[in-house]
């Protein structure tokens, strides 16, 4: 069965500064989904950041980047530029054949 | 506002009451889910529709029971449930896997529940 593991609960990083959280996971499939999820106290599970297994290059959005590194099976989210509004709870979740499987999250502090 | 609209927002209910969670999205998508999410837990995947056709149930208590009557509305009617059945319930759509498209999962805004 696959599973996320995220093994950082809390997390916290200077306004300005660069953050890295850690995910890893683990799946006998070769084609997949990762991405990261943000869920700020408002409750809304926003999509920061996907990855297709396939594609070696890292992708990238803005301030977030992934390190996707298929053979340790680790799928680490690096938050540049760090803002308030970057405070909030972020999942990692894997997809194979439909279902999205989420890790237990990691809460992120922002300090000004 | 993602495109996937969850009604209440929060709901109070006692062990036995019935009540029902609803969602609704204008995505286009086939695919609508139910998540629970518990302070301190993964969330965890109720139940999965595929083109109004449940394909999943984890293993849910029959004390909750889903309904999709078309792919854009998916319900969670609820009774006799227990105070640990308190939580975040989301909900989310996205297009049938292997669909070129899948951008993960769109998803509502979550009823919060409190059972008393």
């Amino acid at each position: 069965a696959q599973t996320v593991t995220q093994s950082q609960p809390e997390m916290s990083v200077q306004e300005a500064e660069t953050v890295t959280l850690s995910c890893t996971y683990d799946t006998s499939e070769s084609d997949y989904y990762l991405f990261w999820y943000k869920q700020p106290p408002s409750r809304q599970m926003i999509l920061v950041i996907r990855q297709e297994a396939y594609k070696q290059q890292n992708a990238t959005e803005n301030r977030f980047s992934v390190n996707f590194q298929k053979a340790a099976k680790s799928f680490s989210l690096k938050i540049s530029d760090s803002q308030l509004g970057d405070a909030a709870m972020y999942f990692c979740a894997y997809r194979s054949t439909g279902k999205l499987i989420f890790g237990q999250g990691t809460t992120l502090q922002v300090k000004p | 506002e993602t495109g996937v609209t969850q009604t209440p927002r929060h709901l109070v209910m006692g062990m036995t009451n019935k009540k029902s969670l609803k969602c609704e999205q204008h995505l286009g998508h086939n695919a609508m889910y139910w998540y629970k999410q518990s302070a301190k837990k993964p969330l965890e995947l109720m139940f999965v529709y595929n083109f109004k056709e449940q394909t999943e149930n984890n293993s849910v208590p029959s004390r909750f029971s889903p309904e999709c009557p078309n792919s854009s509305h998916l319900f969670l009617h609820l009774h006799t449930l227990q105070p640990e059945d308190s939580a975040l319930y989301l909900c989310a759509s996205s297009h049938p896997f292997p669909d070129p498209s899948s951008y993960g999962y769109t998803f509502g805004s979550g009823t919060r529940l409190t059972v008393v």
